[in-house]
């Protein structure tokens, strides 16, 4: 079973509305990370939260974290048709060194112009 | 910087065959990632290198393998192909130390594996 669940598989909305999306999680994390794909192609990182952060901005996008209900949710402002894509999270859990990614199911979202 | 490349972009094997995939981090980077993606099991972790050394590896059977050459470059080999190994195939590169817990990663477009 996947580490991270996200709410809703899928959004549609107009442009210029603001998208929320949520993740769920089952262990504890070091950080989760926020990665955008546009149709099936590679994954562009968006945002990494520390488990000792509880928000964090960049541009239109803000997340938050709150680690004592294992979820995140990343919200998107005054959203653009080009924010048509797959978001998804990712957490790490592992105790060593090094990359290991355990990735949501994401959400797909639709911008309308 | 030129960012994370993957050859071939594209793939079409039958089963049995074996297969190599390449991956060209950012400079800079030492470690490279694989993932696979496929629609009924979304995006899955294969394995991890740094430094020609397999750090980190996910639940997948012996006939996934990886390495990495001393110029950080990373190729994976699947053997023995099975029709459920068709999936989009992710390489990601990040700057991290030997110590150091995971970064954000650059992932490349990816190669597109097809098995007959």
């Amino acid at each position: 079973s996947q580490q991270g669940e996200e709410d809703p598989q899928a959004l549609s909305i107009q442009e210029g509305e603001n998208a929320t999306m949520n993740c769920s999680y089952k262990t504890s994390i070091n950080n989760l990370q926020w990665y955008r794909q546009n149709s099936g192609r590679g994954l562009v990182h968006l945002i990494l939260i520390r488990s000792n952060e509880r928000e964090k901005h960049s541009g239109r996008l803000r997340v938050t974290l709150d680690t004592s209900k294992k979820s995140s949710s990343l919200l998107i402002t005054a959203s653009r048709a080009a924010d048509t894509a797959s978001y998804f999270c990712a957490t790490d859990v592992y105790k060593a060194a090094g990359n290991k990614l355990t990735f949501g199911g994401g959400t797909r979202v639709l911008v309308k112009p | 910087k030129a960012g994370v490349t993957q050859t071939p972009r594209y793939l079409i094997k039958t089963r049995g065959q074996q297969v190599t995939l390449s991956c060209s981090p950012i400079s800079g980077h030492r470690s490279v990632s694989w993932y696979q993606q496929t629609p009924g099991q979304g995006l899955q972790f294969l394995f991890e290198y740094f430094s020609e050394t397999q750090r980190n590896k996910g639940n997948f059977p012996g006939r996934f393998s990886g390495r990495q050459f001393s110029n950080s470059r990373s190729e994976m080999n699947v053997s023995t192909l099975e029709l459920g190994d068709s999936a989009l195939y992710l390489c990601a590169s990040s700057w991290t130390t030997s110590g150091t817990r995971s970064n954000e990663q650059f992932f490349g477009p990816g190669t597109r594996l097809t098995v007959l």
